[in-house]
């Protein structure tokens, strides 16, 4: 079946913009994460959804940070008014129940360029 | 912060070796997870292992997990050069959902 899918998969833009990142989990899954890397350092958490509402947000680095998932499935992150510092891969994962330590499952990431 | 950490951070080998890593994070967990990934894209799930289970197999993956020294190993038998990934492990513990990971081992296996 098929995975996660993320998209774009690469999105360069100008400091000062506005992004918008789309996740589609594995179809039926209700929890949905969203994770960012940087070069040489694993993923760090941003948040947690279980169904249309964020059950962890904790991970979100400030304001200009936001994420949606409006019918339980596909998620979208949206960061404003972008940093140089924001440039980084934005990995999705989804897991079927969100129990306590299930398997994630990752998509291929958005490579994000803030020029 | 992190609380995964793996050891060591990079690992070269010749194909046909056996590749171990190591992993150790700081409180108590309900799991502890292995992932790869390759070129800095999506991480692909290897091996889950739960808090009670001390050793865990999945074809040339073997798993261990010592809670006592909060440490987990992972030892890949016969590599061979598509092996060649960072290699990460995650944490979840208490009542979160979300994974930690640490900083990764890099393993390079060279044919």
């Amino acid at each position: 079946g098929a995975g996660v899918s993320q998209t774009p998969s690469n999105k360069v833009t100008e400091k000062g913009k506005y992004v918008e990142l789309r996740c589609d989990p594995i179809s039926g899954h209700t929890a949905l994460y969203w994770y960012r890397q940087s070069l040489g350092q694993g993923p760090e958490f941003l948040i947690y959804f279980q169904g249309t509402g964020a059950a962890d947000d904790s991970g979100l680095p400030n304001d200009r940070f936001f994420a949606v998932r409006p019918e339980g499935s596909v998620s979208t992150l949206k960061i404003q008014r972008t940093e140089r510092g924001d440039s980084a891969v934005y990995l999705c994962a989804s897991s079927s129940g969100g129990s306590l330590g299930e398997t994630q499952y990752f998509g291929p990431g958005t490579r994000l360029l803030v020029l | 912060s992190q609380q995964g950490e793996e050891d060591p951070q990079a690992l070269s080998i010749q194909e046909g070796e056996n590749a171990t890593m190591n992993c150790s994070y700081k409180t108590s967990i309900n799991n502890l997870q292995w992932y790869r990934q390759n070129s800095g894209r999506g991480l692909v799930h290897l091996i889950l292992i739960r808090s009670n289970e001390r050793e865990k197999h999945s074809g040339r993956l073997r798993v261990t997990l010592d809670t006592s020294k909060k440490s987990s190993s992972l030892l890949i038998t016969a590599s061979r050069a598509a092996d060649t990934a960072s290699y990460f492990c995650a944490v979840s513990g208490g009542s979160n959902y979300k994974l930690t990971f640490g900083k990764g081992t890099l393993l390079t296996v060279n044919p």
